[in-house]
């Protein structure tokens, strides 16, 4: 274990539904992050909070919408995805981004869109 | 702007041989790189990493990678590969001048044959 836990691990949800992720981590780091993971793509970078502030956004659609009410959770909130969106989302989290370190990982949560 | 790459998609090894998973990078600032390891269904796993210093880095599982500032290149490499390597490997990168942002590869599939 890593330290940083994703939940659900698996999510099936319609295009019409709400419905939103959780990442929670234990390690002290103040910066958090979404990526999505598609198959055979680079991982893509959604969001990055530093300190409970937004500071990297990277043109995602706003039916992506992140929230990060404290140094330790992290949360995506989905509404009206699309089945393209289908993909495995991956939480990390890192001491201040300006010391270069590594980043840690969940396990992710495997989304469906039908 | 940075950016990762991984020119190979899959990289077949036998057992007991050296293994070498290539990565070039590009940055405007000094390079961070880093090297992460991903077993199905799972996170990605930290193996190492190159902050400064000397050239060669040593990390987990007997990993290690070279940084070669002249060619952009951050290979991984290991000395005697073992059927437990077996997995998907990416390499990653920040820099000064994104120092929020860790911009990832497309990953290297890695398959140790017995």
């Amino acid at each position: 274990e890593t330290g940083v836990t994703q939940t659900p691990r698996h999510l099936v949800m319609g295009m019409t539904n709400k419905k939103s992720l959780k990442c929670e981590q234990h390690l002290g780091h103040n910066a958090m992050y979404w990526y999505k993971q598609s198959a055979k793509k680079p991982l893509e970078l959604m969001f990055v909070y530093s300190l409970e502030e937004r500071v990297e956004n990277n043109s995602v659609p706003s039916r992506f919408s992140p929230e990060c009410p404290n140094s330790s959770h992290l949360f995506l909130h989905l509404h009206t995805l699309q089945p393209e969106d289908s993909a495995l989302y991956l939480c990390a989290s890192s001491q201040d981004p300006r010391l270069h370190t590594e980043a840690f990982f969940g396990q992710g949560t495997r989304l469906t869109v039908v | 702007a940075q950016s990762v790459a991984q020119p190979e998609d899959q990289v077949n090894v036998a057992e007991g041989n050296p293994l070498t998973v290539k990565c070039t990078y590009s940055v405007s600032g000094n390079p961070y790189l880093f090297w992460y390891v991903q077993y199905p269904n799972r996170g990605l796993q930290f193996l190492l990493k190159y902050i400064t210093g000397d050239n060669l880095v040593k990390g987990s599982y007997g990993f290690e990678a070279e940084f070669n500032k002249s060619q952009t290149s951050f290979h991984l490499k290991k000395p005697s590969a073992l059927v437990s390597d077996s997995a998907l490997y990416f390499c990653a990168v920040r820099d000064d001048s994104s120092a929020s942002k860790i911009i990832f590869g497309s990953g290297t599939r890695l398959s140790i044959r017995p």
